[in-house]
């Protein structure tokens, strides 16, 4: 069974600019949740998608977005990019709501210069 | 909202020694708590869990155990080997609430010297 993906692997963006991160689940979830793990911070919590609706956000301002689509793959949008972004962006997936297991993916190193 | 403390942030043991890390968390209404493995350059992995209805939960060498009346669950690690090398986090969340994350203490960063 193939595991959570994530694409791409690196990202090295200029601050202001937009970003896009991709995710697929694994087959048969239908939750999506991006998490940041940036350096001396841990994992926090971005955004939720379960059944192509936002069930839940972090305490992240609005130029972090995303959605779900028909297929349950996921996007996350960060727009007007500052250094403080530089992080590791983790995608994790689940059977739905009421499924506590998470499984995460490898994850995108977004770099901001 | 939860909070989750987690200690050590480092730990280094000998190679066969056992190894223990302790979270604690501030939300009774959480139900779930889970374990995850994060090697360099690699997500979270998840290596054990437990639920709010059970007080231990063993799978080889790792075990977890939860006291909801101290809130607070521990990882076991015996017979620890070089490959056990790694940072590891406690979560915790309710699960079928609205919320649906996960929320992370700070890791634990585990050395078996050999």
């Amino acid at each position: 069974e193939a595991g959570v993906t994530q694409s791409p692997t690196h990202l090295i963006k200029t601050r202001g600019q937009q970003a896009t991160l991709r995710c697929s689940p694994i087959s048969g979830h239908t939750s999506v949740y991006w998490y940041q793990q940036a350096l001396g911070l841990g994992l926090q919590f971005l955004l939720w998608y379960d059944e192509g609706e936002e069930r839940n956000r972090g305490n992240f301002p609005p130029r972090f977005s995303g959605r779900q689509f028909p297929n349950y793959s996921s996007e996350l949008n960060v727009n007007a990019l500052e250094l403080e972004d530089s992080a590791l962006y983790l995608c994790a997936s689940s059977w739905g709501q009421g499924y506590g297991e998470q499984y995460f993916g490898p994850g995108t190193r977004l770099t901001v210069t | 909202g939860e909070n989750v403390e987690q200690h050590p942030s480092t730990l280094s043991v000998q190679e066969g020694d056992s190894a223990v890390i302790k979270c604690t968390y501030s939300d009774s209404a959480s139900n779930y708590f889970p374990w995850y493995k994060q090697e360099l350059g690699k997500g979270p992995q998840l290596i054990i869990d437990i639920r709010s209805n059970v007080g231990e939960k063993k799978d080889q060498r790792i075990a977890v155990t939860l006291n909801k009346t101290a809130k607070h669950f521990s990882l076991h690690i015996t017979e620890t080997q070089p490959e056990d090398s790694a940072v590891y986090f406690c979560a915790a969340s309710i699960v079928g609430g609205s919320q649906g994350n996960l929320i992370f203490g700070k890791g634990t960063k585990l050395s078996v010297k050999p």
